[in-house]
């Protein structure tokens, strides 16, 4: 089963406007990764959050952390047509230095 | 530098046969993994190696074979396609430094797209 599940699936804005999607998991992590993966592409990491963080921030990228509800979320502020992409959680787990897990992904689509 | 160089980028294949799926890195990371990646399933994780002479099984192991001779490649072994194995195949590694090696991102490289018939 898969550790993390990204929500929405899909999800699709106007150019300006701020897209939020969601990660949540199911057991304790050492941290949260965030990658973005545009069409025909390998991925491409975008910002780690430890456990013992609750907010961090790249440039129009906001991400926060809650362990309590297990659960992330990715705030892409003024959004680009050039955001448009797949956007994947991936959690490494507690102990684990070795695997990376990811979810299903999130497809954004950014309308000019 | 390439950074993770896969080969080849489409690759077509009869159920049976059998196929070497390449990947390099010149970034002299210690880890490197093989992953598949099919529609509404995310990544999984196949199988990856944390340094030469040194390969673990991952999520979906079965039907591929592994090896790591030198820190540059990591080559994935399909001994007998089948359809199940449709799918993309990307390659990733990260650098490991003790502890703070929890902390290190994966390098993606951009795939092979295999299609077994």
């Amino acid at each position: 089963s898969q550790q993390g599940e990204e929500d929405p699936q899909a999800l699709s804005i106007q150019e300006g406007e701020n897209a939020t999607m969601n990660c949540s998991y199911k057991t304790s992590i050492n941290n949260l990764q965030w990658y973005r993966q545009n069409s025909g592409r390998g991925l491409v990491h975008l910002i780690l959050i430890r456990s013992n963080e609750r907010e961090k921030h790249s440039g129009r990228l906001r991400v926060t952390l809650d362990t309590s509800k297990k659960s992330s979320s990715l705030l892409i502020t003024a959004s680009r047509a050039a955001d448009t992409a797949s956007y994947f959680c991936a959690t490494r787990l507690s102990g684990s230095a070795r695997q990376l897990t990811f979810g299903s992904g999130t497809q954004l689509t950014v309308l000019p | 530098n390439a950074g993770v160089t896969q080969t080849p980028k489409f690759q077509v294949l009869k159920t049976g046969q059998s196929m070497t799926l390449q990947c390099a890195q010149d970034m002299n990371h210690e880890y490197m993994s093989w992953y598949r990646q099919d529609p509404g399933m995310g990544l999984r994780l196949i199988h990856y190696s944390v340094g030469a002479g040194i390969t673990d099984q991952g999520e979906v192991p079965n039907g591929y074979n592994v090896s790591r001779s030198t820190t540059e490649d990591f080559p994935l072994r399909l001994l007998s396609a089948a359809p199940s194995q449709t799918s993309v195949y990307f390659c990733a590694t990260y650098h490991r430094d003790g502890r703070s090696s929890y902390n290190s991102p994966l390098h993606f490289g951009n795939g092979t797209r295999l299609t077994v018939t």
